[in-house]
């Protein structure tokens, strides 16, 4: 079962900053929370993770809120090739590691 | 990429027959997953595996079945392949099994069962 909460679409303007929000009012004290992106039909990729402090690389920031049991992916600005389902993730354990439980994430529209 | 290849990656078989996908890495990691993904679902976790002959079960592992038999191949086989098991199937690595290591995914088998 999924353990977070995603709004099913978004809409963004080129250039603008894209906040998309999750909800993951569950999540354990040493769970991660993760960002994938999936472009068209290709696999998932990777943009970024955090536990509790707010986190960024060349790709995007991550906002995680002081309860953390919610955070927000920010692409500062937006491009056409962002158009994407966006995917927050938290890990649950499994007998041999963690294994990554996917929801229907947010599918975000990036317009000219 | 992390070096990952699926194969076959489109696939037509018919309802009642076994098919095996096969997942290939080149960077000897140790964790390897089978995820399917079907319109208004995202992807679901199938099996995965955390070691040459380790695995487990994920949220859809009924009427799967995985074998790992040296660390590069991961594979996912449908004994008796049924329609609703159309789908297209990710295979991902990730470098560990904690908490900390993202995944790397592979570019996805397209497979319909008639």
């Amino acid at each position: 079962d999924a353990k977070t909460t995603q709004p099913p679409s978004m809409d963004c303007a080129e250039g603008r900053a894209a906040n998309l929000p999750c909800n993951h009012s569950t999540i354990s004290g040493n769970e991660y929370v993760y960002w994938y992106r999936q472009i068209h039909s290709q696999g998932p990729q990777y943009i970024i993770h955090g536990l509790k402090n707010n986190e960024t690389n060349e790709m995007a920031s991550l906002i995680i809120t002081e309860d953390r049991k919610s955070s927000t992916l920010i692409l500062p600005h937006a491009t056409l090739r962002d158009t994407a389902v966006y995917y927050c993730i938290v890990r649950v354990e499994g007998t041999g590691g963690f294994k990554t439980i996917f929801g229907a994430g947010t599918r975000l529209f990036v317009k000219a | 990429d992390a070096g990952i290849t699926q194969s076959p990656r489109h696939k037509v078989t018919e309802t009642g027959t076994p098919v095996t996908l096969r997942c290939h890495q080149t960077e000897n990691h140790r964790y390897m997953y089978w995820y399917r993904q079907d319109p208004g679902h995202g992807l679901r976790l199938i099996h995965y595996s955390y070691g040459v002959k380790d695995t487990d079960k994920g949220e859809v592992s009924d009427g799967y079945s995985v074998s790992r038999s040296k660390t590069e191949d991961f594979l996912l086989t449908l004994e008796s392949a049924t329609s609703s098991q159309t789908s297209v199937y990710f295979c991902a690595i990730s470098k560990g099994g904690s908490q900390a290591n993202e995944q790397f995914f592979g570019p996805g088998t397209r497979l319909t069962v008639l």
